[in-house]
């Protein structure tokens, strides 16, 4: 069965600073694929980044980075120059299988603060 | 990005009481949606699988006579919970999935508030 941990409840940072969510996963399956997900107060589950498990390079959109490190089985979620619009529940998720058909099953949910 | 829509937002109910949340994808035909539900501060649980044209898949522990899918067209799929109750109560969310590429898409969620 596959299994998604994000450890950090919380977490805060300063604004125009760096910050890395952990994630790490659990699965026997060869092919798979990592997502990151932004949940503002508002409840909507904003994508923000995906990672194939084949995939070689890390996965980068704008400011954030996916630290994909397979042998680990870890998908750390880099921030970059963080906003204040950033203060949020981020969550990690993972897909058994490349195939469109698979369950999107999600970790437990990091809230990061950004501070002013 | 392809938008996918919930109705109601939100809802306030009496126990006892069934209580039918839409979810359409608006731009796209998706075959397969996806019900969450969402407790405060806490992830997403999926419930189940919903395909267009047959019975929805549960997860595990799941009751599926009390949380009814039906996924009658490409984009359309409703959730019916049956006889609420205030442990009912929490955020769901629907999502759907485009028929190439990996993104998933999410409804805005509903909040169902059980009396």
């Amino acid at each position: 069965a596959q299994k998604i941990t994000q450890t950090q409840p919380g977490m805060f940072v300063q604004e125009k600073e760096a910050v890395t969510l952990d994630c790490t996963y659990d699965t026997s399956d060869q092919s798979y694929g990592l997502f990151w997900y932004k949940q503002p107060s508002s409840g909507e589950m904003i994508f923000l980044i995906y990672q194939g498990s084949y995939d070689e390079q890390n996965a980068t959109e704008g400011r954030y980075s996916l630290n994909f490190q397979k042998a680990r089985k870890s998908a750390n979620l880099v921030i970059s120059a963080s906003q204040l619009g950033d203060s949020a529940m981020y969550f990690c998720a993972m897909r058994e299988g490349l195939s469109n058909t698979g369950k999107l099953i999600f970790g437990q949910g990091t809230t990061l603060q950004v501070k002013p | 990005g392809a938008v996918v829509s919930q109705h109601p937002s939100w809802v306030i109910c009496k126990s006892g009481t069934s209580v039918k949340i839409e979810c359409r994808s608006l731009d796209f035909q998706a075959t397969t949606m996806f019900w969450y539900r969402q407790f405060p501060k806490q992830s997403l649980m999926l419930m189940a699988t919903s395909n267009e044209g047959s019975k929805a898949t549960y997860e595990q522990g799941v009751e599926k006579d009390k949380f009814l899918i039906n996924h009658a067209s490409l984009t359309l799929s409703t959730l019916t919970v049956t006889s609420a109750h205030p442990e009912d109560s929490s955020f769901y969310i629907c999502s759907a999935r485009v028929s190439v590429g990996n993104e998933q898409f999410f409804g805005p969620g509903t909040r169902l508030t059980v009396l």
